[in-house]
């Protein structure tokens, strides 16, 4: 099934404790992102990745960081969380290369995170 | 910098009427236009996709529309029923020079339809 998986999807963590969110998808898709939901806000892009070892900033990578080592998987890093990034998370990913804008996404579950 | 806007906020209508839902963009540099659904606690699902040099495309009841050269997208729903209530979100690929592969939401419209 095609799909895009994300772990955990719960996570409850303390302030400062590095800890890393998993995407990963079997669609061979070139482009993949991470976006984080807040209510009032809406859904704002942290980081994307066009292809492998190619990633570049959203609206909102600030406390975040990204690597894109292989085309599957596209793990979002928080080095040191703080509560403001208390959120929830989407990973997606879409077939679109260069030249072509981002072609129809697909999204994982979400991971709802805690940090205290 | 693109702002996307959804105009209603919130919908909510009788089962078997027909919707519109507005979205607006502020940047018209833009690869294609996408609608999503979202149903409470989940991710989102793709709608529809139009390219900047589509009017519109269908998909069953569904129907969306683009004017880039005004700013604006609208969602069309026919014969609304109870399963269609969920939060709907456009977003825009920009295209325009260091936004390329950015992609812009609007903050959603929460629609009801109650039987």
């Amino acid at each position: 099934e095609a799909q895009v998986t994300q772990n955990p999807r719960y996570l409850i963590t303390v302030t400062g404790k590095k800890l890393t969110v998993t995407c990963s998808q079997n669609m061979n898709h070139e482009y993949m992102s991470w976006y984080r939901q807040d209510p009032g806000l809406g859904l704002r892009q942290i980081y994307y990745s066009m292809n492998v070892e190619v990633t570049d900033k959203g609206d909102v990578p600030e406390g975040y960081k990204v690597s894109r080592k292989e085309k599957r998987n596209f793990p979002l890093i928080l080095e040191s969380p703080s509560p403001n990034q208390t959120s929830l998370y989407f990973c997606a990913s879409s077939l679109s290369g260069f030249g072509v804008g981002v072609s129809e996404q697909y999204f994982g579950p979400g991971t709802r995170l805690t940090v205290t | 910098k693109q702002e996307v806007t959804q105009i209603p906020a919130a919908l909510s209508v009788p089962e078997g009427e027909n919707l519109v839902l507005n979205c607006s963009f502020t940047d018209s540099a833009i690869y294609n236009l996408q609608w999503f659904r979202q149903d409470p606690g989940k991710g989102l699902t793709s709608l529809l996709l139009i390219q900047s040099s589509q009017r519109e495309q269908t998909s069953g009841r569904l129907n969306a529309s683009l004017d880039k050269s005004s700013g604006r997208s609208t969602l069309y729903i026919a014969a609304s029923q109870p399963g269609d209530s969920a939060t709907y979100l456009c977003a825009v690929s920009n295209a325009g020079g260091t936004s390329y592969g950015k992609l812009t939401f609007g903050q959603g419209t929460i629609l009801t339809v109650h039987p």
